[in-house]
């Protein structure tokens, strides 16, 4: 059980395109998914949380406008990068959970970036 | 402010026992999580300690001290798919996760 699927697992795009990226639980419904970002051989970086139905809450200096987060059913959220620029190249990683207290957060298997 | 300090790289001979420790400084606890990362993939959920003692898993097992401020994750019998980045993650008072910056374990035969 916990499997948290991202899609797609690769992206090439040129600078000026928006990118969307989907994470969906397939075995269970996630009322909160998170948002990392995380740069070769550095930590994991909390983009954002979000919350089935309502807005996301993004981490301190991180553009809400460029990062569109919509968390629309209890199954899916998926991350826009509008606008995308060669250092927004990355590896996207989401993790999903339940919504209780001390809930393991399950991740996805990452979306890797590559802006041109 | 909030910490979470481990190791940046241990190496370790396949077979053995080896400890990566993890001292963590936050506002409140709600609970320390290890997650092992390979290069390339997202995390995997090893363990969550919310109380004081050892939980054993397998090869793996994991210790917390709330205390100190302290834990520590256990791998027996390495093997060399053990090769990994190891996350420790807080849990503080508004049920954020605090992250490590991970520990890269390289097995050597």
């Amino acid at each position: 059980g916990a499997v948290v699927s991202q899609h797609p697992s690769w992206v090439i795009c040129k600078s000026g395109t928006s990118v969307k990226i989907e994470c969906r639980s397939l075995d269970f419904q996630a009322t909160t998914m998170f948002w990392y970002r995380q740069f070769p051989k550095q930590s994991l970086m909390l983009m954002a949380t979000s919350n089935e139905g309502s807005k996301a809450t993004y981490e301190q200096g991180v553009e809400k406008d460029k990062f569109l987060i919509n968390h629309a059913s209890l199954t899916l959220s998926t991350l826009t990068v509008t606008s995308a620029h060669p250092e927004d190249s990355s590896f996207y990683i989401c993790s999903a959970g339940t919504g209780r207290e001390q809930e393991t957060q399950y991740f996805g298997p990452g979306t890797r970036l590559l802006v041109l | 402010g909030q910490n979470i300090d481990q190791p940046t790289e241990m190496t370790a001979t396949e077979g053995a026992i080896v400890q990566i420790n993890c001292t963590y400084q936050t506002s409140g606890f709600n609970g320390l999580f290890w997650y092992q990362q390979h290069a390339g993939e997202a995390p995997t959920f090893l363990s969550y300690n919310v109380l004081d003692g050892l939980e054993e898993k397998g090869r793996f097992s994991s210790f917390l001290s709330r205390s100190k401020g302290y834990s520590y994750l256990l791998l027996k019998e390495l093997q060399m798919k053990d090769s990994a980045s190891y996350l420790c993650a807080v849990m503080d008072s508004n049920y954020q996760l605090i992250w490590g910056a991970g520990t890269k374990l390289i097995i050597k035969p």
